[in-house]
């Protein structure tokens, strides 16, 4: 079935720093992929979204390039800010079901 | 911008005592969801429903789960009986048509089971 993978799943930073966060996915087909992002007491709530080979996704200074050469689609930022303190979830949809699979999550700490 | 709505936010049930919890989704939406977060862990896929049928569920969907949407209202998440391990964060979600739609997300409802 689909899986997505996070490499990390803490990252520590401090404001200003460069941001990635890794992700790979396997499905069948062409999925849509998503970055979620999560807070505190929160539900999940849409970053950005790229359905095809080579489409940037971005938001809020975030962004990633859907790569189906290399089943990728990494989040990047250039400078984080204290605000951005969250867990961000990799995500994909694909298939006749519509279903949603998420990956394990990455909680980030930005300290000022 | 729209929303959806979970009802209660906070459940607290005895075990093997039935509950329902209520997703107010967005109301042109056609597909809906429900997944489960234990504190601290991943999102996990329940279900998906469409046009008054489910269309996938996981293992964790347990025969003591169901789902419902009667008449274009509420939809459902009921679970009878309760068990301690069903304890979570359960998330309600709606999207507009499949696959390149981003389902949108409730706050979710945290059940207690004791």
């Amino acid at each position: 079935g689909d899986s997505v993978t996070q490499t990390e799943g803490q990252v520590a930073l401090s404001e200003e720093d460069f941001l990635t966060i890794h992700c790979n996915y396997s499905a069948s087909g062409y999925p849509t992929l998503f970055w979620y992002v999560q807070y505190p007491g929160e539900g999940p709530q849409l970053l950005f979204r790229a359905s095809r080979d080579k489409e940037k996704g971005s938001s809020r200074g975030f962004e990633a390039t859907y790569d189906k050469g290399t089943t990728s689609f990494h989040l990047r930022k250039a400078s984080v800010q204290e605000s951005d303190s969250a867990v961000y979830y990799c995500a994909l949809s694909g298939g006749s079901n519509a279903k949603l699979t998420f990956g394990k999550g990455t909680k980030l700490s930005v300290k000022s | 911008g729209p929303k959806v709505l979970q009802i209660p936010s906070h459940q607290i049930i005895d075990m093997g005592q039935m509950v329902t919890l209520n997703c107010d989704p967005v109301s042109n939406h056609l597909y809906f969801y429900w997944y489960k977060q234990i504190l601290g862990q991943q999102m996990e896929f329940l279900v998906n429903f469409y046009n008054g049928k489910v269309m996938e569920k996981s293992k964790l969907f347990k025969d003591q789960f169901s789902v419902e949407r009667p008449d274009g209202s509420y939809f459902t998440l009921k679970i009878q009986p309760t068990a301690l391990e069903d304890s979570a964060v359960y998330f309600c979600a709606s999207s507009l048509a499949r696959n390149n739609q981003a389902p949108l997300f409730g706050e979710g409802t945290r059940l207690s089971v004791l």
